[in-house]
């Protein structure tokens, strides 16, 4: 069964800073990389998908794919108090249907 | 209106006693999901409806039901909580697959 794996557990950064999130698939069939965002008191919201080789950037977030290693990084520029949340890596398989399989997750605190 | 609820928002339950989870869209989505979510862990797929076919994941399969009634409206059901219950669950909703949008939970505490 496929497994998806975050790091770091949980990372600081001072506002204004930079933000690195990290994830990596068990399974090389998979389709697409998402990254979603939880605030305490919602459910996940998502933020970006990714499924080709190299950058994707949506405003101060960029997602990064590297489809040799399975590994997908989000980073995050000048990162804003409002950023502090839960952030989930989850993975689309071709042979999944609609199923995301998610990781556990990276907590996020900016200190204003 | 990109709004996924879920009724209700906490609920307490007795072990051995049935719970039954609500969760509306209005965005005409094909698919509806429930998920389970522990502290410190990944959510994890409980089972989806994709328009009226469920799909049960298979380590869940006996200990989760659903319904759906409708395409607005998705049920989970429980026949006897036990204390591993205890858990957010989440209720999430996709058109073909695509983005999922997710409810805000429902806090069940089983004691």
């Amino acid at each position: 069964q496929q497994k998806v794996q975050q790091s770091p557990e949980s990372l600081s950064v001072p506002e204004g800073g930079m933000a690195s999130l990290n994830c990596t698939s068990s399974d090389r069939n998979f389709q697409y990389f998402w990254w979603y965002r939880q605030h305490s008191g919602e459910g996940p919201k998502a933020l970006m998908s990714i499924f080709s080789d190299g950058d994707k950037k949506e405003g101060r977030f960029t997602a990064h794919l590297n489809k040799a290693s399975l590994h997908v990084s989000l980073h995050i520029r000048d990162s804003q108090p409002s950023d502090s949340a839960l952030y989930f890596c989850a993975v689309r398989n071709n042979n999944a249907g609609a199923k995301l399989t998610f990781g556990g997750g990276t907590r996020l605190t900016v200190r204003p | 209106d990109t709004t996924v609820k879920q009724n209700p928002r906490y609920k307490l339950a007795r072990v051995g006693k049935p719970v039954n989870l609500i969760c509306s869209q209005t965005m005409n989505h094909d698919t509806m999901y429930w998920y389970q979510k522990k502290p410190n862990q990944a959510p994890k797929l409980l089972l989806f409806y994709y328009d009226k076919i469920l799909n049960r994941e298979a380590d869940t399969f006996e200990k989760f039901q659903s319904s759906r009634p409708n395409n607005s409206f998705c049920s989970l059901y429980i026949g006897s909580a036990g204390l591993e219950y205890s858990a957010m669950y989440l209720c999430a909703s996709s058109s073909r697959g695509d983005t999922q949008y997710f409810g805000p939970g429902t806090r069940l505490l089983v004691l």
